[in-house]
């Protein structure tokens, strides 16, 4: 079935640090993918998303790209904060599913 | 004010009680859901309505029922609460209009503690 997969955490950086975040999937036909973030105490909220092969999702400095050859979706920022501290969750859906399938989450600590 | 909010944002019952968590939103939205978050597992749906008269079942139900009492609200209950159903509780709406992004907007959550 339907799933996606991430790099398990935590991630701990210090501010400035270069962002990476690994999510594959495994999905029929070309779903769309999403990244979520969950800062502390709050519910989930959209960070970007992506719908067709070679887009690029952007926001807030974060950025990923659909790439259907390798069945990826990695977050990527040039340069976090302490506030992008959080749990980070990618998610897909496809075009005959209700649903959002969701990775299991990896919670990102920046330090000063 | 949020645009999808929850009632109680925590609770502690016990062992065999009945919970009911609440569900608002003000988005307009036909669809609604509600997911259960466990450490670990992400995020799982344990039910979804697209309407007011059409109710499903999510991938983990067992042990839970849900009422859309009206377009804005949608409630879930735990009939007799267990302790395996301590998790955090999150509510969700997205719209199926033309333009429709796929988009869910999630609340703030309710944690729940059976004891």
């Amino acid at each position: 079935g339907d799933s996606v997969t991430q790099m398990e955490g935590p991630v701990t950086l210090s501010e400035e640090a270069f962002l990476t975040i690994n999510c594959t999937y495994t999905a029929t036909g070309y779903p769309s993918l999403f990244w979520y973030v969950q800062y502390p105490g709050e519910g989930l909220q959209l960070l970007l998303k992506a719908t067709k092969a070679d887009d690029k999702g952007s926001n807030k400095g974060f950025e990923a790209t659909y790439r259907k050859e390798t069945t990826s979706f990695h977050l990527e920022k040039g340069s976090v904060q302490v506030s992008d501290s959080a749990v980070y969750f990618c998610a897909l859906k496809t075009d005959s599913s209700y649903k959002l399938i969701f990775g299991s989450g990896t919670r990102l600590l920046v330090r000063p | 004010d949020a645009d999808v909010t929850q009632t109680p944002r925590n609770r502690i019952t016990k062992t065999g009680k009945r919970i009911m968590l609440e569900c608002s939103q003000t988005k307009g939205h036909d669809r609604m859901y509600w997911y259960r978050q466990d450490p670990g597992l992400g995020l799982r749906l344990i039910y979804y309505s697209f309407d007011v008269k059409d109710i499903n079942k999510g991938e983990i139900s067992d042990g839970y029922s849900v009422s859309r009492q009206a377009q804005a609200k949608f409630s879930l209950s735990l009939e007799s609460a267990i302790p395996n159903q301590t998790a955090l509780y999150f509510c969700a709406t997205s719209d199926t209009g033309q333009g429709s992004t796929d988009t869910q907007y999630f609340g703030p959550g309710t944690r729940l503690t059976v004891l």
